[in-house]
Parts: structure tokens; sequence; C-alpha cells
């Protein structure tokens, strides 16, 4: 399945298949970027970040792919587990005051 | 093994009467911030300290206010809570204005 960024606030998974989350970012002085998973009551959870000077950062089961040219992010869940079940928001980081920009948030919903 | 602690996890107060809300971190971060999030959307800055600098956002109403006595502690004062003001209440840390940010588990405030 596949989000595409903030048209499409929700996405449904089958346990096991592989989730893409997309984000579109405003600044194109944006030069760190971060996937944050938040589950329902708690704190956004760091998950994986990634430099402007990379395209592509791997972590545990998680990808995170940047396109600079059309200010597009992306994050790539492989496998896809319930626990995984979360609202998934992208975050910038730009500007002199260096304070993070956050996307609307993707609801991921895994089904098993 | 909590690193970024809130307290309380839930917490009621009364239309007009001040409430305080604390975070208190383990991580010795020079920086501390506090975002309210309201349903379904994403965190919104009210306020960091980098270090004992209080820097303010612009949009964030007076009735909000912030004070950190030491490097592991940070509260959040609202002077006078009205019903709009209920949300669930974050805490996050970071290094630096550059690295990723510790979130604790919030605060969930309700008015009545």
């Amino acid at each position: 399945g596949e989000s595409v960024g903030l048209h499409l606030p929700t996405l449904s998974v089958q346990e096991g298949d592989n989730s893409i989350i997309n984000c579109a970012y405003s600044n194109s002085a944006s030069d760190y970027f971060i996937w944050y998973k938040q589950e329902s009551g708690k704190g956004p959870q760091f998950i994986i970040d990634i430099r402007s000077n990379m395209d592509k950062r791997q972590g545990q089961r998680v990808t995170v792919l940047l396109n600079k040219t059309v200010k597009h992010l992306s994050l790539q869940i492989a496998a896809t587990q319930p626990g995984d079940s979360a609202v998934y928001f992208c975050a910038e980081n730009a500007g002199n005051n260096r304070k993070l920009i956050w996307g609307l948030g993707t609801s991921l919903a895994v089904n098993p | 093994d909590a690193m970024v602690i809130q307290n309380p996890r839930y917490q009621v107060t009364q239309f007009g009467k001040p409430v305080t809300l604390s975070c208190s971190q383990t991580l010795n971060h020079n920086v501390m911030y506090w975002y309210q999030q309201k349903s379904s959307q994403a965190p919104k800055l009210l306020f960091h300290y980098y270090d004992k600098d209080f820097n303010n956002e612009a949009d964030t109403p007076d009735n909000f206010q912030s004070r950190r006595p030491n490097t592991s502690f940070c509260f959040l004062d609202i002077r006078s809570p009205g019903l709009g003001d209920a949300a669930m209440y974050l805490c996050a840390t970071s290094r630096g204005l550059l690295d990723g940010y510790t979130f604790g588990s919030g605060t969930r405030l309700t008015v009545v």
C-alpha cells in the first residue's frame, strides 16, 4: 500500500506487506528530516532520521528515502506488523531558528 | 529507564484554575520543548529552552508560561485554563537544535 502525503491521511495494509508512507516537505533549505511514530495515548517515538547529504538510510525494517529535487520524503516499513499501527509524522528541521516543521501525519492500520 | 518523564499522565483541572505540568529528563540535554497536541493533529510547539534561554513561539498565548529551574526539570504553567486548552501536552528534549528529539509520554489535560 502507498500513502500520498497530505491527501491520504489513512493507510491500511495487510500484515506482512510492505508499507510506504509519503511526505512532501516545504522548505528547500531543510537539511535534517525525521520520522516519528505515535501510538494512541503516547508521545511521538523517533524511528529514523536522514540528513540532506544522503538520499537513503536504512534501519531495522525501516528505510527512509529523500528526494531533494521534488522535496519528497518517504518511510518504508518492511513486513508490516500489527505493532506498527500508529500515526506516522514526518518532520523537517530548517531555518535559522532550527525549529521542527511537522507534517500532518498518516495513520497506518495493519490488518491481521 | 524512562528518559523524559512527564507527570501526571492525566490531569483534570477546573476552568480558570491555574495548573502546572512537569517534565524531567535524565539525558542531560540542553534543549527542552513544550508542545500542545490536539486530537488527530501534529504537535504544535509552544516554547523551548536552550539551557536557560527561553524562546517563545509568536502564536503561543500569554496564558501559557514555562519555567526551567535547572537542566533536568521544565514546567508548563497554564494560568487560566479554558476549554480550548484541553489537549495532550508533550515535553521533548534534544542535545542541540540540530538533533533528534526524545519525547515524554505526555500529559492529557482535561478542563471541566
